[in-house]
């Protein structure tokens, strides 16, 4: 299993550009998230999806948007950057449909600079 | 609660000490607790997690112990090595389905 892949690895926009991050995963995992990590900080949750077709807002959603029309991707939409949103975003996925608490395994990252 | 800021907590131990890393949480109603090593450039890497129904578990070299009364959890590394550098984050579920809510990380430099 290449478990969650991440891409792309590094991404520079101007403000105001949009983009997609993409995330897959092929462990058949049916819960997802978007997490953002800030210098010296701990992460964040942005959005998650407990299955295919349901995704729901985390600690910080604003400026971002996600779809969830597989169980395997999990795209993360910048409608319009901002310098803000200058962050190193993680995705991960874990077994289980949001009820339960499971062990969330993170992909290797997308560092994103918003000039 | 977690702590917030540019300049993480840092801890540095000599090779072949144990290290402990401890980790304050906010929520008392949270029932699961991870902790994650990152190392950098890299994504989390899962090391070990405790249920709220025990007060130590212990794993490969890592021992977690929780004290609910304090709300207070740490992670003790054996016979820490070099490759046991990195960061170290902390993360809560506050009984919310799977969303985690995590501390701002301790740094561990192991010296040789």
């Amino acid at each position: 299993n290449a478990g969650v892949t991440q891409t792309p690895k590094f991404q520079v926009l101007k403000t105001g550009q949009s983009m997609t991050l993409q995330c897959a995963q092929d462990m058949n995992h049916e819960y997802m998230s978007w997490y953002r990590q800030d210098p010296g900080m701990g992460l964040r949750l942005i959005h998650y999806s407990v299955g295919a077709g349901i995704t729901d807002q985390g600690e910080v959603p604003n400026g971002y948007n996600v779809s969830r029309s597989t169980t395997e991707d999990f795209p993360l939409r910048l409608l319009s950057a901002a310098p803000s949103q200058t962050s190193v975003y993680f995705c991960a996925s874990s077994w289980g449909s949001g009820s339960g608490v499971e062990t969330q395994y993170f992909g290797p990252g997308t560092r994103l600079l918003v000039l | 609660g977690e702590s917030v800021g540019l300049h993480l907590p840092t801890l540095s131990v000599q090779e072949g000490d144990n290290s402990i890393i401890n980790c304050a949480y906010s929520n008392s109603a949270s029932d699961y607790f991870i902790w994650y090593k990152q190392e950098s450039g890299k994504g989390p890497q899962f090391i070990i997690d405790i249920r709220s129904n025990m007060d130590k578990r212990q794993g490969q070299r890592v021992t977690v112990l929780l004290n609910k009364t304090v709300k207070h959890l740490s992670l003790q590394i054996a016979a820490t090595q070099p490759g046991d550098s990195a960061v170290y984050f902390c993360a809560e579920n506050a009984g919310r389905g799977n969303k985690l809510v995590f501390g701002a990380g301790t740094i561990l430099r192991v010296k040789s």
